[in-house]
């Protein structure tokens, strides 16, 4: 099984500012097969990145991500209220499809 | 937007069987794979089950392999999920999610959750 540690737990930031998020695999992987969701309190996730790189339908230009083999990176360039939330990667090569345990993005 | 409106939840005892609806309406349903993913309280996501388009391919997570049963009823656009000897770790809110295509693939599409407790 892939296991998937994102690092870090917590990222605490002031609007306006850049977050990078990292997602670190147990072997190596197809980025093809490499997916980033954001999930707000009480609410479902998102998809936001799914082939390491591609932002889904709807998604701002602001986040972009990026990586091969056994390290990603989800990039927030400039942060909006709004993207405040818990960010998750997955991979989904192969089964079982595993997410990263998060990295929370709070406001400093 | 595609919509996943889930139902089924509730509270059940240690032992007991519960059974999960997806509804997903004014789709070619069969043309989507889907899975459900669960999130204990205060957690993160954990894939339980997935299931191909036709229903021919399913897999599960090692932690419900056995209990769990995904299925599906194209001609109803509706996905099942049943739950048998249910644990008090089986205890989270339960997301049904889709995407348009192959079994492997990303979740591009969620329900809002409904929520299993299993309490004695």
């Amino acid at each position: 099984d892939i296991v998937l540690t994102q690092s870090p737990g917590t990222l605490s930031l002031s609007p306006g500012e850049r977050a990078t998020l990292s997602c670190r695999a147990s072997q190596s992987f197809s980025s093809s097969v490499l997916a980033w969701y954001q999930q707000k309190p009480g609410q479902a996730p998102r998809l936001l990145i799914y082939g390491a790189s591609h932002r889904a339908t709807g998604i701002p230009d602001r986040f972009s991500g990026s990586g091969s083999g056994t390290d990603y990176t989800l990039t927030i360039s400039r942060l909006e209220p709004e993207d405040f939330a818990v960010y998750y990667c997955q991979q989904y090569g192969s089964t079982p499809w595993r997410f990263g345990q998060g990295t929370k993005v709070e406001i400093k | 937007e595609v919509q996943l409106l889930e139902s089924g939840g509730g509270l059940v005892q240690p032992g007991g069987s519960l059974r999960l609806s997806c509804v997903v309406p004014g789709v070619i349903f069969s043309g989507y794979a889907m899975s459900w993913v669960r999130q204990a309280p205060g957690k993160g996501l954990e894939w339980v089950s997935g299931i191909s388009g036709s229903g021919a391919i399913t897999d599960y997570a090692a932690s419900v392999k056995g209990r769990f049963t995904i299925s599906r009823d194209n001609s109803k656009n509706t996905l099942y999920l049943q739950m048998n000897s249910l644990r008090v770790d089986d205890t989270a809110v339960y997301y049904c999610a889709g995407r348009f295509g192959d079994f492997l693939g990303s979740f591009d599409f969620w329900g809002e959750g409904t929520l299993v407790t299993v309490s004695s």
